[in-house]
């Protein structure tokens, strides 16, 4: 099945600096890249995310870049400011699997902190 | 809409008690996860259905965990009997999913369990 990694699995940077994490993905198949939002007690929220039929994806200050021959994608977080403060989750589909199957495999999780 | 909707919100309860978990999806939504989440194995898929059937049963720990979808707006997640490493947050996710397309999974506010 789907294996995705993501590093660092925490990442503490100055108020105004640039943020980069990154995953990588076992199963060459998968064409579906979210990346969810996850502040402390609330829900995972989709703040990104990429298909397989492009490189690169921006929305304002995040950006995320895809290789689908090095099975590795990131998500860039530029100007960061203190609500960008939360745990950040990569993902992966896995579209060969029987039935139809959506499933999404998570990385890890990395815990962003912008400090003042 | 009013998004993805579980019930209970938080739940305490003994070990050997039995524990039912429920979810309404977010209507017209056809497919629908059930997610584990704890500081150590991080964000863990349990089951997923499409269409109410369920496709994907491989992440649930053990005989004691059942889940059902008996109709396009309504699943539970029961365990039976509970014991205190079932404690942990459990998501509920719905998303669309047609052709060969994978779209974004909305997370429900999830339910935080505890077995004393």
């Amino acid at each position: 099945g789907e294996n995705v990694e993501q590093h660092p699995s925490t990442l503490s940077v100055q108020e105004g600096d640039s943020a980069v994490i990154k995953c990588t993905y076992s199963d060459s198949a998968s064409n579906y890249f979210p990346w969810y939002k996850q502040e402390l007690g609330k829900r995972p929220q989709l703040i990104i995310d990429i298909r397989s039929n492009v490189g690169e994806k921006k929305d304002q200050r995040i950006a995320v870049t895809l290789n689908k021959t090095a099975k590795h994608f990131s998500l860039h977080i530029t100007e960061t400011q203190p609500e960008d403060s939360a745990v950040y989750f990569c993902a992966a589909n896995s579209p060969g699997l029987t039935g139809g199957g959506n499933k999404l495999t998570f990385g890890t999780g990395t815990q962003l902190k912008v400090e003042l | 809409d009013a998004g993805v909707i579980q019930s209970p919100r938080h739940e305490v309860t003994e070990m050997g008690q039995e524990v039912t978990l429920r979810c309404k999806p977010i209507s017209g939504h056809n497919s629908l996860f059930w997610y584990r989440q704890t500081m150590m194995r991080g964000l863990e898929l349990l089951i997923y259905f499409n269409n109410n059937v369920p496709i994907d049963d491989s992440g649930m720990p053990e005989d004691r965990f059942s889940a059902k979808m008996p109709n396009a707006s309504f699943s539970t997640l029961k365990i039976q009997p509970s014991e205190p490493r079932d404690s942990a947050v459990y998501f509920c996710a719905s998303s669309t999913h047609g052709g060969n397309q994978d779209n974004e999974q909305f997370f429900g506010p999830g339910t935080r369990l505890t077995v004393l």
